[in-house]
């Protein structure tokens, strides 16, 4: 299964634009880059995914190497309710084909500075 | 209503006990999803239900049940657990059309003690 790898932890101040990496050297070709957060004391929330191009939504937007084997989802503008761990997830194809999985990695915990 | 919603938010139960959690979506999902999470660890799937037939079981102990009676519910019944299993347990959602744009949807999680 493809991995990925992000910082254990970032720190940020509140109002700057915070840039959080996911290095997925593995990625096969039809692999989805998948961000979910997760809050404290809440279950974990959709934030963006992608494929191949860059994908901006409301909350965030999600730049992706060329070579697919990097992103960086980006935070234009923090605030304090941003502080959460960050999850950077590939989907996954579980056995013969037609169900998916998704596997949380360690994920980066957020820090949002006053 | 995006909600998934879980209960109880917290339960305590011994090693003889019998407990159920349940889980509820009004999205017309038609994915269903178990994960445990231990304190500072990320989400580990258990089960996964899909039109309402189990469609992953992650080699989960059988003292861990899941029934998904339809496709709006989805249930984990536990019995004679370890402290071990002291964990927050999530439950997700998903439209279920297996896509790789599929994006789930989480309840706040039950966070079950078990003495």
């Amino acid at each position: 299964d493809a991995k990925t790898t992000q910082p254990n932890s970032m720190e940020s101040n509140e109002e700057e634009p915070v840039h959080l990496p996911c290095n997925h050297s593995t990625i096969s070709g039809t692999d989805y880059i998948h961000w979910y957060r997760q809050l404290p004391s809440q279950g974990p929330e959709y934030v963006i995914h992608g494929l191949t191009s860059n994908v901006n939504n409301r909350m965030a937007s999600l730049a992706i190497a060329e070579d697919r084997k990097s992103s960086t989802l980006i935070l234009h503008r923090a605030t304090l309710r941003d502080a959460a761990v960050y999850y950077c997830i590939l989907r996954d194809v579980s056995g013969g084909g037609s169900n998916y999985k998704l596997t949380f990695g360690k994920g980066t915990l957020l820090t949002v500075n006053p | 209503d995006t909600e998934v919603t879980q209960t109880p938010k917290h339960l305590v139960m011994g090693m003889t006990n019998k407990k159920s959690l349940k889980c509820e979506q009004h999205m017309g999902h038609r994915a269903m999803y178990w994960y445990k999470q231990k304190a500072k660890k990320p989400p580990e799937l258990m089960f996964v239900y899909s039109y309402e037939k189990l469609s992953i079981n992650e080699s989960v102990p059988s003292r861990f049940s899941p029934e998904c009676p339809n496709s709006s519910l989805l249930n984990l019944h536990l019995h004679a657990l370890q402290p071990e299993d002291s964990a927050l347990y999530l439950c997700a959602s998903s439209q279920g059309g297996w896509g790789l744009n599929e994006k789930l949807f989480f309840g706040s999680g039950t966070q079950l003690s078990v003495l």
